[in-house]
């Protein structure tokens, strides 16, 4: 069962231009919301979180955006730069059982120049 | 993700032998996960262990797969008798503590069978 999703496997964006992913989860006990980026043959790097008391969270060029009752996140990058050109799995945990991460299934940005 | 050490990065085994994957968690760091990447999907939860225990192994298949993390040396993910459908990335991570909500990847193993 497939909790965490995301609907895009693919987006292309020029540089500059705001990269926009999207993420949707089904399980309402999720109450923590995490992005990865990861580049091919690495491992995921963690990017930004975000809590289920917030619907936003922002670092640097990075923004999550959280719709508790859309049961929806998006991650935010601008300006888009060559070096975003990864894959962003969206990964939410629920309560104690924060280490059990259920993951999406990645969506690969590529960054346009 | 730097500091979770993990080896081999790639590993070739024939249907039916046996594949270790070792992890080492970054200093400091009690508390250990392994995740699966099957191609074209996301990252699954198999094992979480702390030192000499095993604390969740909801994730395993029941049979042929095995974890540990004993009290001195790496944490190893044991798969018996692999079969092609094993072949996948099998991903390390650790934290220092549960409720830090953000866990730290090591770059991987590769397992291809054949």
């Amino acid at each position: 069962d497939q909790q965490v999703k995301q609907n895009s496997p693919s987006l292309s964006v020029q540089e500059g231009r705001i990269s926009i992913l999207n993420c949707d989860y089904t399980n309402s006990m999720f109450d923590y919301f995490l992005w990865y980026k990861k580049y091919p043959a690495e491992g995921p790097t963690f990017l930004i979180s975000i809590s289920s008391i917030k619907d936003k969270n922002e670092d640097g060029r990075f923004t999550v955006f959280l719709n508790k009752s859309a049961k929806h996140l998006s991650l935010h990058i601008v300006p888009s730069q060559p070096g975003d050109s990864a894959v962003y799995f969206c990964a939410a945990s629920a309560g104690s059982n924060d280490y059990k991460l259920s993951f999406g299934a990645g969506t690969t940005v590529t960054v346009r120049a | 993700n730097a500091g979770v050490m993990q080896n081999p990065r790639h590993l070739v085994r024939r249907r039916g032998q046996e594949a270790r994957l070792r992890c080492s968690p970054m200093k400091g760091h009690s508390h250990v996960y392994w995740y699966r990447q099957l191609p074209e999907e996301g990252l699954k939860f198999m094992v979480y262990l702390q030192k000499e225990n095993i604390i969740d192994e909801s994730g395993m298949p029941k049979e042929r797969f095995s974890a540990e993390f004993p009290k001195e040396g790496p944490s190893i993910l044991r798969i018996q008798q692999v079969v092609r459908g094993d072949s996948a990335a099998y991903f390390c991570a650790s934290s220092p503590q549960t409720g830090d909500n953000t866990i730290y990847f090591g770059e991987g193993s590769w397992l291809t069978v054949v």
